[in-house]
């Protein structure tokens, strides 16, 4: 079952801001919404997790919308190096299944100089 | 600063032999998981371990896999008679397991296993 639906493929120029989109609309209110990303074939990097507020560190801002239904991962000043699949994973904070992070396809984000 | 290590980071063996994969997690991290990640498709839940036991290993085939993270030393995955299905990349990751269970996992370079 998809919790989540991303974009398959995005493009972004250098430089400008990479706004990535993820539907969760089934999303519970004790579930977390986090940010993976996969630089070609190494292990998948954390960006950034929240669970209601927009949270923003050193790499990344999360927007969660206020139904919490949807949320935009955005990378304020793209480079080549972000170049990367981006997962969108809704994580329970408890209970069965709470630690795993359950991976969908992503969103493919090419970065053009 | 080390993050989690993984070795070896290319292992190929031949049908019938066992695979042993190796994790150190994040020094201090008591928790472990192991997840594949098959040609062309996304990461699969594995197993997740903390130290000397298995909390759940519901995604782990039944046969051949096995899993541990003993009190001292390194998580081990093990893969007897491999088969060339067994063919992917296993990444481990660890994590702190804060109280709440907001907690990030951090993820190894993976181990690529090809079965010839």
């Amino acid at each position: 079952d998809a919790k989540t639906t991303q974009p398959p493929s995005m493009d972004c120029a250098e430089g400008r801001a990479a706004n990535l989109p993820c539907n969760h609309s089934t999303i519970s209110g004790n579930e977390y919404v986090y940010w993976y990303r996969q630089i070609h074939s190494q292990g998948p990097q954390y960006i950034i997790h929240g669970l209601k507020n927009n949270e923003t560190n050193e790499m990344a801002s999360l927007i969660i919308t206020e139904d919490r239904k949807s949320s935009t991962l955005i990378l304020p000043h793209a480079t080549l190096r972000d170049t990367a699949v981006y997962y969108c994973i809704v994580r329970s904070a408890s209970g069965a299944g709470s630690y795993q992070l359950t991976f969908g396809k992503g969103t493919k984000l090419s970065v053009i100089p | 600063n080390a993050g989690v290590m993984q070795n070896p980071r290319h292992l190929v063996r031949r049908r019938g032999q066992e695979a042993r994969l190796r994790c150190s997690p994040v020094k201090g991290h008591s928790h472990v998981y192991w997840y594949r990640q098959l040609p062309e498709e996304g990461l699969k839940f594995m197993v997740y371990l903390q130290k000397e036991n298995i909390i759940d290993e519901s995604g782990m085939p039944k046969e051949r896999f096995s899993a541990e993270f003993p009190k001292e030393g390194p998580s081990i995955l093990r893969i007897q008679q491999v088969v060339r299905g067994d063919s992917a990349a296993y990444f481990c990751a660890s994590s702190t397991r804060l109280a709440g269970g907001s907690d990030e996992q951090y993820f190894g370079p993976g181990t690529r296993l090809t079965v010839t």
